[in-house]
């Protein structure tokens, strides 16, 4: 199995941008699609970022997501950051036989 | 609208065991792969288990192997977790959630597990 490695927590001003990476410890983070996780407080995680860096349907495109395979890491930006984006951020994968969550990344908006 | 409906947590001994039923809504519940992901107190998500819309693939997390069961119920559109030989590590709000391609696109609101002499 493999690991999902997501700083601790990241913080920024409204307007500004933050950036979370997601660094997977074995196997290519390019051979399995990647998702993320938003989950505020009391609440069930809803969908961000699905296959890398499609957005569902409402969510607005201040969030994208990349993959970066020379440092097999997968990135959520947020722009234009607003308070209601202060939550939990998972990052999401799998393998031949298991999903894997990173280890989670709390954004406050300042 | 798609809506998912855990149930069956509570109090119970280590050693104990629990079944955890999801009761889905608002789509065609026999089509779809589901997962039970759990995330105990003030830690982050842990997928659990994961079962094919044919049930004819069932995967589950190195920490449950052997414990956990997956199983479904299409005529009933339910989804299920028999959890036996429960450890305190066990408690947690368990999720259920329906996977389109790789992704949980609707999740439930969750049933607590406490395991706890």
């Amino acid at each position: 199995n493999f690991m999902l490695t997501q700083p601790h927590s990241v913080s920024e001003s409204p307007g500004k941008t933050v950036t979370i990476s997601c660094t997977r410890s074995s196997g290519s983070i390019a051979n399995n699609y990647v998702q993320w996780y938003q989950q505020r407080p009391g609440s069930s995680p809803t969908t961000v970022i699905y296959e890398d860096n499609q957005r569902p349907s409402g969510v607005p495109d201040r969030f994208s997501g990349s993959i970066d395979g020379s440092s097999n890491s997968a990135s959520l930006t947020i722009s234009g950051l607003k308070t209601e984006d202060e939550a939990d951020y998972y990052c999401q994968s799998y393998d031949s036989s298991s999903y894997v969550f990173g280890t989670g990344t709390k954004v406050t908006v300042l | 609208e798609v809506q998912l409906v855990e149930s069956g947590g509570g109090l119970v001994q280590p050693g104990g065991s629990l079944r955890l039923s999801c009761a889905g809504s608002g789509f065609t519940f026999s089509t779809y792969g589901m997962n039970w992901v759990r995330q105990a107190p003030g830690k982050g998500l842990e997928w659990v288990s994961y079962i094919s819309s044919t049930a004819t693939t069932m995967y589950y997390a190195d920490s449950v192997k052997g414990r956990f069961t997956i199983f479904r119920d299409d005529a009933k559109n339910s989804l299920y977790l028999q959890m036996n030989s429960l450890r305190a590590e066990d408690t947690a709000l368990y999720y259920c959630a329906r996977q389109v391609f790789f992704d949980n696109d609707y999740w439930g609101q969750g049933t607590l597990v406490t395991v706890s002499s």
